[in-house]
């Protein structure tokens, strides 16, 4: 089963500033790799996909890259709506299930 | 606008079946597998399983043998079973769509999400 580990637990940066976020996973898993953004009592929402390609209406602040192991989120200038919890989210083919990384908490 | 609707019972007790029902509304329903995923209070995403328009499902091993997905296709709904619950299975439980498109895994369209709380 591939493992999904995201760094770090928590990112405090201000508006304005460069955020990156890590997600490493336990094998290689070619492209396969999104992003999700989820605010609090809303549902995640759909940032990145095939690990670099930005989601309908996403921001161009918003980017991800990476391959095989090593992926990165990266929000150019953060934004006050920014500040949120970021999963990274795998899936290798239709026979296996997904898999989630725990999540990194971006706080002011 | 593409907009996924769910409802369905927020308490239930240990032994109990839990039943969601996910709508579709503004889009279409074939071409696409429909999710369901979860999330445990402050934990991450998991994925439960999905279902196309034509009842091919796919699900998580790891619950297998208590889930059952279906679909009516009539009504472009689709719902969730999961049997014998217990605490462990209280969550945040989402409905959420995939396209039906080799590798193509992103789940770009999410319903609200509805609290399951399990407790006697």
């Amino acid at each position: 089963e591939i493992v999904l580990t995201q760094s770090p637990a928590t990112l405090s940066l201000s508006p304005g500033e460069r955020a990156i976020l890590s997600c490493r996973a336990s094998q290689t898993i070619s492209n396969y790799l999104a992003w999700y953004q989820q605010k609090p009592d809303q549902a995640p929402r759909l940032l990145i996909y095939d690990a670099s390609n930005r989601a309908a209406g996403i921001p161009a602040r918003f980017s991800g890259s990476g391959s095989g192991t090593d992926f990165t989120l990266t929000i150019s200038s953060l934004e006050p709506e920014d500040f949120a919890v970021y999963y990274c989210h795998h899936r290798s083919s239709w026979r296996s299930p997904y898999t989630s990384g725990q999540g990194t908490r971006l706080e002011i | 606008q593409v907009q996924l609707q769910q409802w369905g019972a927020g308490l239930l007790k240990p032994s109990e079946t839990l039943s969601l029902t996910c709508a579709v509304y503004g889009g279409s329903f074939s071409g696409y597998y429909w999710n369901w995923i979860r999330q445990p209070p402050g934990k991450g995403l998991e994925w439960i399983g999905e279902i196309n328009d034509s009842g091919s499902t796919n699900y998580n091993p790891s619950l297998k043998s208590r889930v059952s997905i279906s679909v009516d296709t009539s009504k472009s709904q689709v719902i969730l079973k999961l049997s014998s619950v217990t605490a462990a299975d209280t969550a945040v439980y989402y409905c959420a769509r995939r396209p039906d498109v080799r590798d193509t895994y992103a789940l770009d369209y999410w319903g609200q999400g509805t609290l399951v709380t399990v407790s006697s």
